[in-house]
């Protein structure tokens, strides 16, 4: 069955950095895109970014412009998000999901991780 | 970008009952294709996300037929026909036809 697994959660201190995977499998990897989403604690859901997989097209909000990036790896059926310069907002449970869309075109996620919680904390 | 407003945030609801949950995009959500990318998650507690409904009114495999979705344009509705247990939790739209991707506030679904 589609499914995807996250790395384990992960406590960082304020200006470090962190990365988090998602291994994928049961589909065609390569067929499809990645959205990363994301939660803090009590709060609803802050879409962050997806890439495509198949030509490594990106879209992601301006805020994040700077301290983010989405890369994936074919070879192995995994995505990645590294966000730096971490401060406390970034506190948050951080979510992959398979997105239809392998170009930049309209769509939505389906299928979703487990999530990772990052805590950054001094 | 586009904001999406769900009401009410919070939906108290008695077993059996319907509950009915409005979304509203500052944009028409119309793409040139002619289909509409307007989505509705549900997160139990504790969990992740997981899709209901896609494009507006499409129930994802295994999602029990008692969830309806509906709208146009700008507004949409999730319906839930008899409220059960398992059903609280929150419920997110979400608009997929206009970049960046954004959510709505989300709605707590509660038993009274």
């Amino acid at each position: 069955q589609v499914q995807l697994v996250q790395s384990e959660d992960e406590v960082k201190k304020p200006g470090a950095s962190v990365k988090v995977s998602c291994k994928a499998s049961g589909y065609n990897f390569a067929s499809y895109g990645i959205s990363w989403v994301r939660q803090a604690p009590g709060q609803g859901l802050e879409w962050m970014g997806w890439i495509s997989v198949q030509n490594v097209n990106l879209n992601y909000p301006h805020k994040l412009q700077g301290r983010l990036t989405m890369t994936t790896d074919t070879s192995t059926n995994a995505a990645y998000l590294e966000l730096r310069s971490l401060r406390s907002d970034d506190t948050a449970i951080y979510y992959c999901a398979r997105d239809v869309v392998q170009f930049l075109q309209p769509g939505e996620m389906d299928v979703w991780g487990q999530g990772t919680t990052v805590i950054v904390s001094s | 970008d586009a904001v999406m407003t769900q009401s009410p945030l919070s939906l108290p609801v008695t077993l059996g009952q319907p509950a009915s949950i409005s979304c509203r995009s500052s944009q028409s959500l119309v793409y040139i294709d002619g289909n509409t990318y307007l989505s509705w998650f549900q997160q139990r507690p504790g969990q992740s996300p997981r899709r209901l409904i896609y494009k507006v009114s499409n129930r994802d495999s295994g999602v029990p037929d008692r969830f309806s979705a509906s709208g146009s344009g700008t507004d949409f509705t999730l319906k839930i026909s008899r409220v059960e247990a398992e059903d609280v939790g929150f419920y997110y739209c979400m608009q997929g036809t206009h970049w960046p991707r954004t959510f709505g506030q989300g709605t707590k679904v509660e038993i009274k």
